[in-house]
């Protein structure tokens, strides 16, 4: 069964430092979604991604944040200057086509800011 | 706009008996319902969906759901909490994008 991957797993980076979160959707997804749960709490929309470009943004989602798919299969979620706050599960997910899919999720990536 | 109360952050139980985690919505358009399970340190997994058609869906380990436009709800209830049911578990709102609710600790006590 196809499913959503995401590397690594586990990332632990200082705090001013870019980070990288990849995900790899499932192949003929159309619509690309990254959420964030800090420990402990709900799991928070950042952004979707359709046609390659942004169709929405939380609050989060500020400058530092930037989302991009550069080739056919990978998606990724870049932080440009991490901060303590940062430290969270993050989940990329996907969907097909039309409204209200369901939308699969991969295992995510714990990201740690120190 | 769209979002999602989950009406009690901890549930606790007994096993065996029923469990009923309350979940109500707000949708300018007609709502897709999920609920999901998340086991400690792991991801999100799908227990059940509402789409279209029948109001009372059924998902996995037992759960089931009934979506209720004149109410706003969509709560999900097991008739018999087992230990393995132990989690939290997510309420989520979908039209392009999905909310979610802020979760329900489930505490199944033996």
């Amino acid at each position: 069964e196809p499913e959503v991957t995401q590397t690594p797993s586990h990332q632990v980076t200082q705090m001013g430092q870019e980070v990288i979160l990849r995900c790899v959707p499932i192949s003929n997804h159309l619509y690309f979604y990254w959420y964030r749960q800090i420990l402990g709490q709900k799991v928070e929309f950042l952004v979707s991604f359709y046609n390659n470009e942004i169709s929405e943004k939380s609050e989060i989602f500020d400058d530092q944040f930037s989302v991009e798919r550069p080739d056919g299969s990978n998606f990724t979620l870049k932080i440009r200057s991490t901060k303590l706050e940062d430290s969270a599960m993050y989940f990329c997910a996907s969907r097909g086509t039309g409204v209200g899919g369901e939308q699969y999720f991969g295992p995510g990536t714990r990201l740690t800011v120190t | 706009a769209q979002s999602v109360t989950q009406l009690g952050s901890h549930v606790s139980v007994s096993e065996g008996a029923l469990v009923l985690l309350r979940c109500n919505y707000s949708s300018s358009v007609p709502p897709y319902l999920f609920w999901y399970v998340q086991y400690p340190n792991q991801g999100l997994q799908l227990l059940l969906k509402y789409t279209t058609g029948a109001t009372l869906v059924k998902g996995i380990n037992g759960f089931e759901a009934e979506f209720k436009k004149s109410e706003t709800s969509f709560h999900l209830t097991k008739p018999s909490a087992h230990m393995s049911d132990a989690a939290e578990y997510f309420c989520a709102v979908s039209t392009y994008d999905m909310r979610f609710g802020a979760g329900t600790r489930l505490t199944v006590k033996p």
